[in-house]
């Protein structure tokens, strides 16, 4: 079974550019989490959308990210303008809703803002 | 709220020694406990779990039981190898009606030959 898969790998770009990371869901799969991962917060939950809407976004630092899933089967997380401070690793989950299963994770995208 | 608290690392041990990283929690109601397993470079990747008192989940020679007297779920593995080197997460799902799962801060393991 494929995995959830997460596109870039990596991303180096210049502050106040705008990055956009994506990600494709397990199929079958209809709840979708988005997280960063820094050595100081560890992982930060930023957003988990159920049935494709956004359920939680609690979790989003600012307004300068924003994420979206238009259909089942893709997500993407946006940040425009990109600073320094959001370098991280950010990683998507998904899971089958209810009961207790468990979220599987993608390889993440490493962002590294200059 | 739920927290999870496991012990602070990093750990490292020779090939083949007895392996235990603390889990315990804090919840409301009868959640679900998991260990996760971050290699280098990867995303986490879900080791075992335990969905009830009692319940022992094992994987690649990994094992955790559920004690809900202690509020815990310890990790243990009887010979670990250098290939076991990574960073191991503790989790909690409260249950039905929850989506989030609570981690513990991770501990990092290194095994050296």
């Amino acid at each position: 079974d494929a995995g959830v898969i997460q596109s870039p790998r990596h991303e180096v770009t210049e502050m106040g550019q705008e990055v956009t990371l994506r990600c494709k869901p397990i199929s079958g799969h209809n709840s979708l989490f988005w997280y960063r991962q820094t050595m100081m917060r560890g992982l930060e939950l930023l957003i988990y959308f159920n049935n494709n809407v956004p359920i939680d976004d609690s979790g989003m630092p600012e307004d300068r990210f924003s994420a979206k899933m238009p259909n089942a089967s893709f997500s993407t997380l946006k940040i425009q303008p990109s600073e320094p401070r959001d370098s991280a690793v950010y990683f998507c989950a998904s899971r089958r809703t209810g009961g207790n299963q468990p979220q599987h994770f993608g390889d993440g995208t490493r962002l590294s803002i200059l | 709220g739920d927290s999870v608290t496991q012990m602070e690392g990093p750990v490292t041990l020779s090939e083949e020694a007895f392996l235990t990283i603390n889990c315990t929690y804090t919840a409301t109601g009868y959640p679900s406990l998991f260990w996760y397993v971050q290699y280098p470079g990867e995303g986490l990747q879900l080791l075992l779990k335990a969905t009830k008192a009692d319940d022992k989940g094992s994987n690649k020679g990994f094992e955790a039981t559920y004690r809900k007297e202690t509020t815990s779920f310890h990790l243990e593995k009887g010979s670990v190898q250098v290939s076991d080197s990574a960073v191991y997460f503790c989790a909690l799902h409260s249950g039905a009606g929850s989506y989030q799962l609570t981690f513990g801060k991770g501990t990092k393991l290194s095994v050296i030959p």
